[in-house]
């Protein structure tokens, strides 16, 4: 496996279903992103995970429950969610150095595309 | 608040030169970003510009002003292949390593 791995692909979930994300980095990376892609509208940066400490929640609901054990995984939790967050999710990994002195290119998994009903 | 804007759709030829313009407003800058995405596919990075000028990396360039908060990607010799959304982003390093997206350009290539 190379790259960012995501978990499932496609997903259907009712309002009162509990599921997860999985996303997999086998970059080495040291941090790890959320970000949410609706159509016609920016990708929403959900959450930063930087050295697996959170740093950035960007005001998101709380029926979405980020985790990071290691450097490597990334999940999101998904409990009542809305019909609103269907979307494609999409994880992202970069090496960060310190003061941030390089371009922070992201490296995106292939997402994965939630419906809820 | 930070906000992105660039064009939604543009469209051209095969073998044509496009110019995707971007212009944001941000908290704190540090650089930007291109990103590509086809359909059903994961944004791919492009370019990277920090200081102001033009980054040149085979068909594609990238331009950055930083005094007027403006910067594009130019897309020359367009192929089919082209043809895909493309997203300006600035990298913000206020509060912790963030890279914050415009809401893409549809590029859309003929023959």
């Amino acid at each position: 496996e190379t790259g960012v791995t995501q978990t499932p692909r496609h997903l259907v979930m009712g309002m009162t279903n509990k599921k997860s994300l999985k996303c997999e980095q086998h970059l080495g990376h040291n941090a790890m992103y959320w970000y949410k892609q609706s159509a016609k509208k920016p990708l929403e940066l959900m959450f930063v995970y930087s050295l697996e400490e959170r740093v950035e929640n960007n005001s998101v609901p709380s029926r979405f429950s980020p985790e990071c054990p290691n450097s490597s995984h990334l999940f999101l939790h998904l409990h009542t969610l809305q019909p609103e967050d269907s979307a494609l999710y999409l994880c992202a990994s970069s090496q960060e150095s310190p003061q941030g002195a390089n371009t922070g290119e992201l490296f995106f998994g292939e997402g994965s595309r939630l419906t809820v009903l | 608040g930070q906000s992105l804007e660039q064009p939604s759709e543009v469209t051209a030829v095969e073998g044509a030169i496009v110019q995707i313009n971007c212009t944001y407003q941000t908290s704190g800058f540090y650089g930007l970003s291109w990103y590509q995405q086809h359909d059903g596919g994961a944004p791919t990075f492009l370019s990277y510009n920090a200081l102001d000028g033009l980054e040149e990396t085979g068909r594609f360039s990238s331009f950055l002003s930083r005094s007027d908060s403006y910067g594009y990607l130019l897309l020359q010799e367009l192929q089919m292949k082209d043809s895909a959304s493309y997203f300006c982003a600035v990298r913000d390093l206020g509060g912790g390593f963030k890279t914050i997206f415009g809401a893409g350009t549809r590029l859309f290539v003929k023959a």
